[in-house]
């Protein structure tokens, strides 16, 4: 039962263009996600998050958005550059207080194309 | 300010064996997760790790164990090696845990089970 979709596993975008990448969620209980990003042969790295009580954040050239009714979220890197090429995964707590660890969705390999 | 460190890096070992990893924090992070990747399932949450205790465990069985030392660094076990354990180990650090701080990753062991 995945509980956080990532429904394409790579998608292609020019140079200067604007990168769009999807997530769903199925769990009404997750109220904070988390957006990383993933380089070969290293670990996550912490992109940008986003609290339920918000539908957008934005930091420099990524601006996440959440749609709770629709429990979809997206990421937007507007202009993509060729250092974002990676894999990003979309995550979220599994429950209240802070003991637990994150579920991710399978990632998302974007490649941005000179 | 050092990142997280995990050896070895890479890891080759039998069926029936076991095998222990270890977890480095960023200095002054008390919490530490395990994560482990695999193609076919994403990154999963093994447990986690707060002042030497475990506070929450993932779908896993027992043959997964971890534990923390006084200096927050930890250790985690996979006791009789089966060919599916093969997979890259993630661990992650923060100060209080996923709610309330970005987890920061190390770069993963790369453990192949023959």
């Amino acid at each position: 039962d995945q509980q956080v979709k990532q429904n394409s596993p790579s998608l292609s975008v020019q140079e200067g263009r604007i990168s769009i990448l999807n997530c769903d969620y199925t769990n009404s209980m997750f109220d904070y996600f988390l957006w990383y990003k993933k380089y070969p042969a290293e670990g996550p790295t912490f992109l940008i998050s986003i609290s339920s009580i918000k539908d957008k954040n934005e930091d420099g050239r990524f601006t996440v958005f959440l749609n709770k009714s629709a429990k979809h979220l997206s990421l937007h890197i507007v202009p993509s550059q060729p250092g974002d090429s990676a894999v990003y995964f979309c995550a979220a707590p599994n429950s209240g207080g802070g003991a637990d660890g994150l579920t991710f969705g399978k990632g998302t390999h974007l490649i941005i194309q000179p | 300010k050092a990142g997280v460190t995990q050896t070895p890096r890479y890891l080759i070992k039998t069926r029936g064996q076991q095998v222990t990893l270890s977890c480095s924090p960023i200095s002054g992070h008390r919490s530490v997760s395990w994560y482990q990747q695999t193609p076919g399932q994403g990154l999963q949450f093994l447990f986690e790790y707060f002042s030497e205790t475990q506070r929450n465990k993932g779908n896993f069985p027992g043959r997964f164990s971890g534990r923390q030392f006084s200096n927050s660094r930890s250790e985690m076990n996979v006791s009789t090696l089966e060919l599916g354990d093969s997979a890259l180990y993630l661990c992650a650090s923060s100060t209080h845990g996923v709610r309330t701080d970005t987890q920061y990753f190390g770069p993963g062991t790369r453990l192949t089970v023959l």
